[in-house]
């Protein structure tokens, strides 16, 4: 069956570090994968898209890879910051929807 | 900017109510979906509409029911609510069917069923 796999345990990072962040699926050949943010109680946001033809893309201290023989992504945030805590989802396209991880916890501390 | 309005922000319903909660996308988009995140959960894919018309379904129980007007809003309605309801709605937004590009997110409506 098909499974969007991110570490379930929080990564918990110094300020000023890069923090990086997993995501792996099984049985998926998506076009395209996505990072949004979520805040707690509140909608995710969409952070980057990245689609199957592009290895790597970057936005202001924000770059996600995309290795589809690897089937994984990674998201990193360079020079983190305490307001980039938050849980960092990554969203796959399957089968016309966009299908969610469970998510990462994110916390950087001062 | 506008962004997706839904309402209420919160509910609080008792079994085997009916509730009934409503989306509005951002203006000129033409597709909404609806999403069910449980505590600690990701968010769980419902439904969708493209242009008024049903576009996908997801893990939605046949209690529920969804539609899309002519202006574009949307209503989710829940029936004979079960404890195992509560939870975060969210709607979200797109143009051009949102797959290939970014979802809008509205700020949700936390359900509780007592």
């Amino acid at each position: 069956s098909q499974k969007i796999e991110q570490n379930s345990e929080a990564l918990n990072i110094q300020e000023g570090k890069t923090a990086t962040l997993t995501c792996n699926y099984t049985n998926y050949s998506p076009a395209y994968l996505q990072w949004y943010r979520q805040d707690p109680g509140r909608g995710p946001v969409f952070l980057l898209l990245i689609r199957e033809n592009e290895k790597e893309k970057r936005k202001e201290r924000l770059k996600v890879t995309f290795d589809t023989t690897l089937k994984q992504s990674l998201f990193h945030i360079t020079a983190s910051q305490p307001a980039d805590s938050a849980t960092y989802l990554c969203a796959l396209e399957g089968f016309q929807k966009l299908v969610f991880g469970t998510g990462t916890r994110l916390l950087v501390s001062p | 900017a506008a962004g997706v309005i839904q309402s209420p922000r919160h509910l609080i319903k008792e079994k085997r109510e009916t509730a009934t909660l409503k989306c509005y996308p951002i203006p000129r988009h033409d597709t909404v979906y609806w999403y069910q995140q449980g505590p600690g959960q990701d968010p769980q894919f419902l439904i969708s509409f493209y242009e008024k018309m049903q576009s996908d379904k997801g893990s939605i129980p046949d209690r529920f029911s969804a539609q899309q007007f002519s202006d574009y809003h949307s209503e989710l309605n829940m029936s004979s609510l079960e404890l195992g309801d509560s939870a975060l709605y969210f709607c979200a937004s797109s143009s051009d069917r949102g797959i290939s590009y970014e979802q809008y997110f509205g700020p949700g409506t936390r359900l509780t069923v007592t």
